[in-house]
C-alpha cells in the first residue's frame, strides 16, 4: 500500500536544538506535505513541497523532498517546547488525488 | 481564519447504538473527508465525498457507516451500529480541490467516540 513512514517514531530534544524527521514513500507522488497534530487534537497543515522543487522553507521549517528516493525531511530549527506534537507527512493516494495517506508519525518532545 | 467545526468533541455510546457526528467544513471547500484515529495509532482515510456522492471510501468504510450533506452546510458521519472497535477520534477536513496546493486538508478539533 502507499503509505509515508516516518522515522525517528519519537524524538526527544533541548530547546534550542533542531528536530529532523524523514519520511519515506512508496509511488510516484505530485506533492507531499507535512502536519503537525497537538496532543489530542486535529492535524494542521505545516508546508506542502511539490515533486518538482528540492527544498521549501517556511519559518523556522525546513523541508526537503528527494523524489530518486521516494523520502522528505521535516527539520526545525530552533526548536521551542511549544513545538512539542507529533508530525505526520502525508502524500496524495496513486490513484487520484482525492485522498491523503497519512504515516504513523513522529512524536517530538521539547524539554526546556 | 476558517475553520472546520466538529460535533460532539465526546460521545459515548453503548455497543449495538447509531452515531452520528457532524461536521461544518469551509464554506468554499468542495471536497469532504472523514478520517479516524485509534489512540496512540495512525490517522486513517475512511471516505472522502465530492458533489455530493462518495468519491472515494476505504476498506473501513463498511455498510456500517455512511456519510450525507444533509444541507449546504452540514457534513455526517453515521455509524448504525456501532463495535467497541468503532472507539477512536474522528477527524473531518475538508479542501478546496485535488490538485496540488488546492488538496491541502484542513481538518476539524475531532470528536471522541467511546464505545462501551
Amino acid at each position: 500500500s502507499q503509505q509515508g513512514e516516518e522515522d525517528p517514531q519519537a524524538l526527544s530534544i533541548q530547546e534550542g536544538e533542531n528536530a529532523t524527521m524523514n519520511c519515506s514513500y512508496k509511488t510516484s507522488i505530485n506533492n507531499l506535505q507535512w502536519y503537525r497534530q497537538n496532543s489530542g487534537r486535529g492535524l494542521v497543515h505545516l508546508i506542502l513541497i511539490r515533486s518538482n522543487e528540492r527544498e521549501k522553507h517556511s519559518g523556522r521549517l525546513r523541508v526537503t523532498l528527494d523524489t530518486s528516493k521516494k523520502s522528505s525531511s521535516l527539520l526545525i530549527t530552533a526548536s521551542r517546547a511549544a513545538d512539542t506534537a507529533s508530525y505526520f507527512c502525508a502524500t496524495p493516494f496513486s490513484g487520484g488525488y482525492n485522498k491523503l495517506i497519512f504515516g504513523a508519525g513522529t512524536r517530538l518532545a521539547v524539554h526546556p | 481564519e476558517p475553520e472546520v467545526t466538529q460535533t460532539p468533541s465526546h460521545q459515548v455510546t453503548q455497543m449495538g447504538q447509531e452515531v452520528i457526528l457532524r461536521c461544518v467544513p469551509i464554506s468554499n471547500h468542495l471536497y469532504f473527508y472523514w478520517y479516524r484515529q485509534i489512540l496512540g495509532q495512525k490517522v486513517e482515510f475512511l471516505v472522502s465525498f465530492y458533489n455530493n456522492e462518495i468519491s472515494e471510501k476505504s476498506e473501513i468504510f463498511d455498510d456500517q457507516f455512511s456519510v450525507e450533506r444533509p444541507d449546504g452546510s452540514n457534513f455526517t458521519l453515521k455509524i448504525r451500529s456501532t463495535k467497541l472497535e468503532d472507539s477512536a477520534m474522528y477527524f473531518c477536513a475538508s479542501s478546496l480541490g485535488q490538485t496540488p496546493g488546492a488538496n491541502v486538508l484542513t481538518f476539524g478539533a475531532g470528536s471522541r467516540l467511546t464505545v462501551l
